[in-house]
């Protein structure tokens, strides 16, 4: 996962926004994901983004891509403590179904 | 539909020792993943299957290797155990075509003594 990269740890108020931020190297890359990691559980698909978007919002969730600086980014609107997990950015390599992912940002959200 | 499986859910070995884990997909999907996940390291491919007859490595195949049985199932063998495979092993698999979305496993915990 060494070339996505991400900040290791955030830490917010219940009911502030998130932001979750990564950076990838591949501008190639056709599809970037966000994928939730709740404690002692597997990988469970957020969303993800298309390369040709710039934007897309799915409830509280909006995701936020800057293809020119190679930035993605994921925002939770109204952050509960349900949402303290670790999230992992990941983008597509060509057409070979590999992801590379980041290394996980833990979210910890404070009562 | 389970989705993806994976057998055991827990392990303990000594250093030296040998064991499969078990992966199964009741989606049709083509592809399977191996992945390794290590604290501040995110998720790291072992191995990878693009279809049924096919493997591949991936960024950390030393010490593993794996067999595709067939279009469901995808397992992963430690031949000798050492400590450094102490990690959460994740499978995955997605379908032939889309958005290269991958459904994960729950994960195997293995600890090597």
């Amino acid at each position: 996962g060494e070339d996505v990269e991400q900040s290791l740890f955030l830490s917010v108020r219940e009911g502030d926004s998130s932001v979750i931020n990564c950076t990838y190297t591949d501008s190639s890359s056709t599809y970037l994901y966000w994928y939730k990691q709740e404690p002692g559980a597997g990988l469970q698909l957020l969303t993800y983004i298309f390369s040709n978007m710039d934007m897309k919002q799915d409830q509280r969730l909006t995701v936020l891509l800057n293809k020119k600086d190679k930035h993605l980014s994921l925002r939770i609107a109204d952050t509960q403590t349900g949402d303290s997990a670790i999230y992992f950015c990941a983008e597509s390599r060509g057409n070979t179904g590999k992801l590379i992912f980041g290394q996980g940002t833990t979210l910890q959200v404070k009562p | 539909n389970a989705g993806v499986t994976q057998t055991p859910k827990f392990q303990v070995l000594k250093t030296g020792q040998s064991m499969t884990l078990q992966c199964a997909q009741d989606m049709n999907h083509n592809s399977m993943y191996w992945y390794r996940q290590d604290p501040g390291m995110g998720l790291r491919l072992i191995y990878y299957s693009a279809s049924e007859g096919t493997t591949d490595k991936g960024e950390v195949p030393n010490g593993y290797n794996v067999s595709r049985l067939n279009k469901r199932e995808f397992s992963l063998r430690l031949e000798s155990a050492a400590p450094s495979q102490t990690s959460v092993y994740f499978c995955a698999s997605n379908p032939p075509a889309g958005t290269d979305t991958q459904y994960f496993g729950p994960g195997t915990r293995l600890t090597v003594l």
